[in-house]
């Protein structure tokens, strides 16, 4: 149990293109979700936090109107890169946390890749 | 907020070797330590996690420890194996903020 998955996996969109990335929670729940960047072998970073049904809480530094997150159901977010820019490539990243269990443990997801060419 | 240091970045034993890898946190109100496993191109995978009231806990080869007065855990990794040859990640979920900051990660390579 306790699955995530990610949609696409990998993408590759030119310049000042918007591109959409789903998370699911599979088999569960989830009343929070987050999404992480990474950049190559880096760490993750953590750009926000949603909650269904209200605004995602955006980390210092993370351009809220360029990373649109909507957290419409207790099992999907999105994330939409709008007008993206080679440096927004990375590998993103999404977890999800159940509503009911461990307070604590994240559930991610297998990642998109997103290339900007 | 919170700040997770990790080291060190990169680690190289030889199989059968035990592996040490430690972390520190800032703050205070941290009550949740997880690791992470990474391997290239995949989502990180939780391998053992200790909460703020537990001094240790182990899993087969794996251990965990937190020394809460000092801010800082420690993954132990005995009798590695070519398979654990991979990037791990600590973190630290604030508490209050419910969230998990991560350490900067360490490269393991399990040699020969």
């Amino acid at each position: 149990g306790a699955v995530v998955s990610q949609h696409p996996s990998w993408v590759i969109c030119k310049s000042g293109t918007s591109v959409k990335i789903e998370c699911r929670s599979l088999d569960f729940q989830a009343t929070t979700m987050f999404w992480y960047r990474q950049f190559p072998k880096q760490s993750l970073m953590l750009m926000a936090t949603s909650n269904e049904g209200s605004k995602a809480t955006y980390e210092q530094g993370v351009e809220k109107d360029k990373f649109l997150i909507n957290h419409a159901s207790l099992t999907l977010s999105t994330l939409t890169v709008t007008s993206a820019h080679p440096e927004d490539s990375s590998f993103y990243i999404c977890s999800a946390r159940r509503t009911s269990g461990s307070p604590y443990e994240q559930y991610f997801g297998p990642g998109t890749r997103l290339t900007v060419t | 907020g919170e700040n997770v240091e990790q080291h060190p970045s990169t680690l190289s034993v030889q199989e059968g070797d035990s592996a040490v890898i430690k972390c520190t946190y800032s703050d205070s109100a941290s009550n949740y330590f997880p690791w992470y496993k990474q391997e290239l191109g995949k989502r990180p995978q939780l391998i053992i996690d200790i909460r703020s009231n537990v001094g240790e806990k182990k899993d087969q080869r794996i251990a965990v420890t937190l020394n809460k007065t000092a801010k800082h855990f420690s993954l132990h990794i005995t009798e590695t194996q070519p398979e654990d040859s991979a990037v791990y990640f600590c973190a630290a979920d604030t508490g209050t903020a419910s969230k998990l900051t991560f350490g900067t990660g360490t490269r393991l390579q399990v040699t020969l």
